[in-house]
C-alpha cells in the first residue's frame, strides 16, 4: 500500500517551454502533497505543500508564479514548471500523505528535469 | 542550529558488518519518527515508522528513538551491498515534517 506515482520519470526540453509533472496516489487518499526539489548529493529542499482543494503554500524562496502547483483532486497533483531555463534542471519529487496527525509521507519516484 | 542534525558521512562498511546511523534533535515537540533510504536517482522509500521512545524491528532494520536524549538511531545488522544508498531520518511536529540532510552509505562486498 501507499503508493505514490509520477509521470513523466524524466524530460528534456527547451529553453523558454513549459514542464508538467504529475503526481498520483495510487492506492490512498492524499489530502496533502509536497514538492520537492533535490540537486546532485545534495538533501531534499522542499518547494511547497498543497492541500487538496486549496492554493498552495510555497516555502520562502520558491517562486510561485515560476512553479505552478495544481491539487485538483484527492489522487493528483501537478507542478509546472513554467518557461523554463536551464537553472530550473533538477530531480523534482512528490510526495503524499492523507493529512493525519500520526501520517507521514509517501515519496514517488522523482521526476528528472533537463532544461536545453 | 538546525531542528535536526544527520552526520552526512560517507560512511563505508564491509558486508555483514553491523549499520549505525543516527541524528539528533533539538525541538521536543516531535512526535513521529521516520526513516527513509533513497537509492541514487530515485525517490525516498520509507523504511521505519515509529511514534514512541524504543526500538522497532523489522527484518534486518532497527530503528531506535530516545526522546529524553533527543537522539535516534537506524541500526542495519547483516549489511548487504543493495544497502548502499543515502539513509534519511524525518521527524514530525504536528503537521509539519523535518528533514535530516542524510547519510551516504556505501556497503563493500
Amino acid at each position: 500500500g501507499a503508493v505514490v506515482s509520477q509521470h513523466p520519470s524524466w524530460v528534456i526540453c527547451k529553453s523558454g517551454t513549459s514542464v508538467k509533472i504529475e503526481c498520483r496516489s495510487l492506492d490512498f487518499q492524499a489530502t496533502t502533497m509536497f514538492w520537492y526539489r533535490q540537486f546532485p548529493k545534495q538533501s531534499l529542499m522542499l518547494m511547497a505543500t498543497s492541500n487538496e482543494g486549496s492554493k498552495a503554500t510555497y516555502e520562502q524562496g520558491v517562486e510561485k508564479d515560476k512553479f505552478l502547483i495544481n491539487h485538483a483532486s484527492l489522487t493528483l497533483s501537478t507542478l509546472t514548471v513554467t518557461s523554463a531555463h536551464p537553472e530550473d534542471s533538477s530531480f523534482y519529487i512528490c510526495s503524499a500523505g492523507t493529512g493525519a496527525v500520526t501520517d507521514t509521507q509517501y515519496f514517488g519516484p522523482g521526476t528528472r528535469l533537463t532544461v536545453l | 542550529q538546525k531542528e535536526v542534525e544527520q552526520d552526512p558521512g560517507p560512511l563505508s562498511v564491509p558486508e555483514g558488518a553491523i549499520v549505525s546511523l543516527n541524528c539528533t534533535y533539538s525541538n521536543s515537540a516531535f512526535q513521529y519518527f521516520m526513516w527513509y533510504r533513497q537509492y541514487s536517482r530515485k525517490g525516498p522509500e520509507l523504511l521505519m515508522y515509529t511514534y514512541s521512545s524504543g526500538n522497532k524491528e523489522d527484518g534486518r532494520f532497527t530503528a531506535q528513538v530516545d526522546k529524553s536524549s533527543k537522539y535516534i538511531s537506524l541500526f542495519i545488522r547483516d549489511s548487504q551491498p543493495s544497502d548502499s544508498a543515502t539513509y534519511l531520518c524525518a521527524m514530525k511536529a504536528g503537521n509539519q515534517f523535518y528533514f535530516g540532510t542524510g547519510t551516504s552509505l556505501t556497503v563493500i562486498p
